[in-house]
């Protein structure tokens, strides 16, 4: 059974760090395209970043410079490092799989919820 | 910058049909841009509806199509059902390993 977690989130102040991961079960990481997708709150969805199978990223352009998406292949655990938060970074986090077939998010996790505020 | 419009709100009887477009503030959504639809209810993570324009995920009932009409993605339920009642988003492949997602429908069904 394919199983997304994330961890990881909190309140942080602006200009601080977090790190989310997102663990994985039925499948593995390091074969599969992942991504994260944030929902500020009462929002709509916006992609976040997306981690090729063969380690390459891409992310959105609110987030680049500041975001980095990674992962541990033993741990089989996707992460989102991200620095210099603002508020307008609020939002719940999701780690998802990528449907390679269908370039669309096939599977998603429960999502984690990080608060930018002083 | 690339931004995928939806409509805002859309209500359907019970039983009746809706159908819920996607589009692009400039220019037309085809089949290359694989769009997708997610179904998400109050504090629920997405739901996978509809990829690559028309095939339905696993588990999702028929009457849930996909398509592209005119220049647009379209979802139809057909049917609709009360627990059809959920925000609906479209997502769009812009560019290789570039997502965008439309602001999302919020269906009323009564």
């Amino acid at each position: 059974e394919v199983q997304l977690v994330e961890s990881g989130g909190g309140l942080v102040q602006p200009g601080g760090s977090l790190r989310l991961s997102c663990a994985v079960s039925g499948f593995t990481v390091n074969t599969n395209y992942l991504s994260w997708v944030r929902q500020a709150p009462g929002k709509g969805l916006q992609w976040v970043s997306l981690l090729y199978s063969g380690g390459n990223t891409n992310y959105a352009d609110s987030v680049k410079g500041r975001f980095t998406v990674s992962r541990h292949n033993s741990k089989n655990t996707l992460f989102l490092q991200m620095n210099n938060l603002r508020a307008e970074d609020t939002a719940v986090y999701y780690c998802a799989r990528i449907s390679r077939q269908g370039y669309s998010f096939e599977y998603w996790g429960q999502g984690t919820l990080v608060a930018v505020s002083s | 910058q690339t931004v995928v419009t939806q409509e805002p709100s859309f209500s359907v009887s019970p039983g009746g049909t809706v159908t819920l477009t996607c589009g692009l503030s400039s220019g037309s959504v085809s089949t290359s841009d694989y769009p997708s639809w997610y179904q998400q209810t109050p504090g629920q993570a997405p739901r996978t509806l509809i990829y690559s324009t028309h095939t339905r995920s696993s588990g999702v009932p028929d009457r849930f199509s996909g398509s592209i009409l005119g220049n647009k993605a379209a979802l139809t339920i057909t049917g609709a059902q009360a627990d059809d009642e959920s925000h609906y988003y479209c997502a769009l492949y812009i560019s290789r390993g570039f997502w965008v997602f439309g602001g999302g429908t919020k269906l009323t069904v009564l």
